[in-house]
């Protein structure tokens, strides 16, 4: 079936370099698209979302790209800190016309100090 | 800053006992959801409820299963009889405004042991 899914279990960076999270997605019917950050013991936490008439979408230190072509979605930060380890999960619409969030597995970014 | 509440925030129970989790969404939200996630997996969609009806549900909501707001600050979700791969973390989450493309807010989570 469709289905998110993400290139990178585990990534382990530098504090202060900048961190690409990947993520792949094969809905084509998906309108809208967010990441979500879960920090140890927590819910998920909205980060910044996407729809899919735009291909770019800037918040504070974050940067989402959507590659429809491709079915491809990207989260980049910016300088990252430590408190920016936690798990990272793109959702999407589930298309067809549910609006219910559908998760991937999840990137663990590790940050480094 | 309004947050979603759950209680408890762990939840020790036996096999084939019934267990009801406790949440209470944003106060001016009118979308709610339960959610679970088992240890190392992803998030997986379990429930959504608008208007004091479900609204949508995933083959995981099976007959054990149920969801209601006795009241108009609580959204409960019920398992009947706990089956052991029951146990895994329930999030609730609640949205603002009509069915579409809102952000979810989720809250901390109850962690279900079913032994």
């Amino acid at each position: 079936g469709e289905s998110v899914g993400l290139h990178l279990p585990t990534l382990s960076v530098q504090e202060g370099d900048n961190s690409i999270i990947n993520c792949a997605y094969s809905n084509s019917a998906s309108d809208y698209f967010i990441w979500y950050k879960q920090e140890s013991g927590k819910g998920p936490q909205f980060i910044i979302d996407i729809r899919s008439n735009m291909d770019k979408r800037q918040g504070q230190r974050v940067t989402v790209l959507l590659n429809k072509t491709v079915k491809h979605l990207s989260l980049q930060i910016a300088a990252t800190q430590p408190g920016d380890s936690a798990v990272y999960f793109c959702a999407e619409d589930a298309g067809g016309g549910s609006y219910i969030p559908t998760f991937g597995r999840g990137t663990s970014l590790i940050v480094h100090p | 800053e309004p947050e979603v509440t759950q209680t408890p925030s762990h939840q020790v129970t036996q096999m084939g006992q019934e267990v009801i989790l406790r949440c209470v969404p944003i106060s001016n939200h009118l979308y709610f959801y339960w959610y679970r996630q088992i240890l190392g997996q992803k998030v997986e969609f379990l429930v959504s409820f608008y208007n004091n009806e479900i609204s949508e549900k995933s083959e995981i909501f099976d007959d054990q299963f149920s969801v209601e707001r006795p009241d108009g600050s609580n959204f409960t979700l019920k398992i009947r009889s706990t089956k052991l791969e029951d146990s895994a973390m329930y999030f609730c989450a609640s949205s603002l405004g009509t069915k579409g493309l809102e952000k979810l807010f989720f809250g901390s989570g109850t962690q279900l042991s079913v032994l």
